[in-house]
């Protein structure tokens, strides 16, 4: 495998199910992120990890839980997800996190639908 | 914070040329990217600037003015393959702000 990798590629889950996303770098990299992808709206950064802490949590609510327990890896807990959080959640690493070295290297993203 | 503003849609003819502009407003800045990404894809890099001026790479070329808060991302000798929405994303503080994107559609 190379780049970054998320599974599963499409989710449809119901408003009381519990799943997880999972995102893989094989870039060496050390940070990663989570974003949501609406339609006809900017990307909206989620969650950021650099060397495995959380640096950033953009005011997401709780129902949404990250995890990342190494620099290779990175979850998303979904729980009592609403029918407005079917989105394409994408994943992306990077080296660092300043200038040229925050170049970010997405996943595929996986296209969740709640019911 | 970052506020980003571009076109939402541009359309062109192939062998055209297009020009994306992108303003911002940050309260940091460590440079400015932009990227390409189709429909159901993942974004994709396309360059990055950090000094005033002009970078060529091949068909592309992307310009900053950091005294003006503006870029623009110009698309030369369109193809079709060229269909798809363009991101200006500025770097500040340890993290992107995206742009909504362009999509630019090119027609034959």
């Amino acid at each position: 495998e190379t780049g970054v990798t998320q599974t599963p590629r499409h989710l449809v889950m119901g408003m009381t199910n519990k799943k997880s996303l999972k995102c893989e770098q094989h870039l060496g990299h050390n940070a990663m992120y989570w974003y949501k992808q609406s339609a006809k709206k900017p990307l909206e950064l989620m969650f950021v990890y650099n060397f495995k802490e959380q640096t950033e949590n953009n005011s997401v609510p709780s129902r949404f839980s990250p995890e990342c327990p190494n620099s290779s890896h990175l979850f998303l807990h979904l729980h009592t997800l609403q029918p407005e959080d079917s989105a394409l959640y994408l994943c992306a690493s990077s080296p660092g996190s300043t200038g040229s070295y925050n170049e970010q290297f997405f996943g595929p993203g996986t296209r969740l639908t709640v019911l | 914070g970052q506020n980003i503003d571009q076109p939402t849609e541009m359309t062109a003819t192939e062998g055209a040329i297009v020009q994306i502009n992108c303003t911002y407003q940050t309260s940091g800045f460590n440079g400015l990217f932009w990227y390409q990404q189709h429909a159901g894809e993942a974004p994709t890099f396309l360059s990055y600037n950090v000094l005033d001026g002009l970078e060529e790479k091949g068909r592309f070329s992307s310009f900053l003015s950091r005294s003006k808060g503006y870029s623009y991302l110009l698309l030369k000798e369109l193809q079709m393959k060229d269909s798809a929405s363009y991101l200006c994303a500025v770097s500040g503080d340890y993290k992107l702000s995206f742009g909504a994107g362009t999509t630019v559609t090119v027609r034959a």
